[in-house]
């Protein structure tokens, strides 16, 4: 299957730091990247949806100046938490779809952010 | 009520049984149906896929959809302590550029 990485895998910072998240398509080009967020237990929660060369479109809810999305080219999409809090901490994850296919989308290993 | 309806488990049977997972949902424009698994503090890996009703079958794993009652099901033969996670349906309505409605997640342990 297609492959997806992110780095970093976990993240510490402290309160009021940004921190950027790296997601990458490596074996196929994605025009769509998707974020999501998931809490202990829970299941994921879509942020937001990085188009490659326009805006990131945002769930209803997501801070957008917040939780900043750059999809500079068609293998890369960066998600920047700026100015982090503690209600911050969370598994960030990110999807990207091959386009040859259908539905599918195939997910990152998935970003541990601790904010102290 | 919530698009797509997943029972969350926890769902615990002993290795070698059959295990059925299912899923239910009310937007009948979806037509790609996945199921992912997910192990603890790792990304959800793609499992199986498949598009408008029907089985599809690999290895030890079935997905069954059937969109006149809006179900989808996922079946694992002999099962494995190795396939102990958490299982998750998706859907979606078009490409991989659309967004994918998760269920819920269904936590599975298989005990040796």
């Amino acid at each position: 299957g297609a492959v997806v990485s992110q780095h970093p895998s976990r993240v510490i910072c402290k309160s009021g730091t940004s921190v950027k998240i790296e997601c990458r398509s490596l074996d196929f080009q994605a025009t769509t990247m998707f974020w999501y967020r998931q809490f202990p237990k829970k299941s994921l929660m879509l942020m937001a949806t990085s188009n490659e060369g326009s805006k990131a479109t945002y769930e209803q809810g997501v801070e957008k100046d917040k939780f900043l999305i750059n999809h500079a080219s068609l293998t890369l999409s960066t998600l920047t938490v700026t100015s982090a809090h503690p209600e911050d901490s969370s598994f960030y994850i990110c999807s990207a779809g091959t386009g040859t296919g259908g539905g599918e989308q195939y997910f990152g290993p998935g970003t541990r952010l601790t904010v102290t | 009520q919530k698009e797509v309806e997943q029972d969350p488990g926890p769902l615990s049977v002993p290795e070698g049984a059959i295990v059925s997972l299912n899923c239910t949902y009310s937007n009948s424009a979806f037509q790609y149906f996945m199921w992912y698994r997910q192990y603890s503090r790792k990304g959800p890996e793609l499992l199986m896929y498949t598009y408008s009703s029907g089985n599809k079958e690999d290895g030890r794993f079935t997905a069954q959809v059937d969109k006149s009652s809006k179900y989808i099901s996922l079946f694992i033969r002999d099962s494995q302590p190795s396939d102990s996670a958490t299982y998750l349906c998706a859907m979606s309505v078009g490409s991989s550029a659309s967004k994918i409605i998760f269920g819920s997640g269904t936590r599975l342990s298989i005990r040796p």
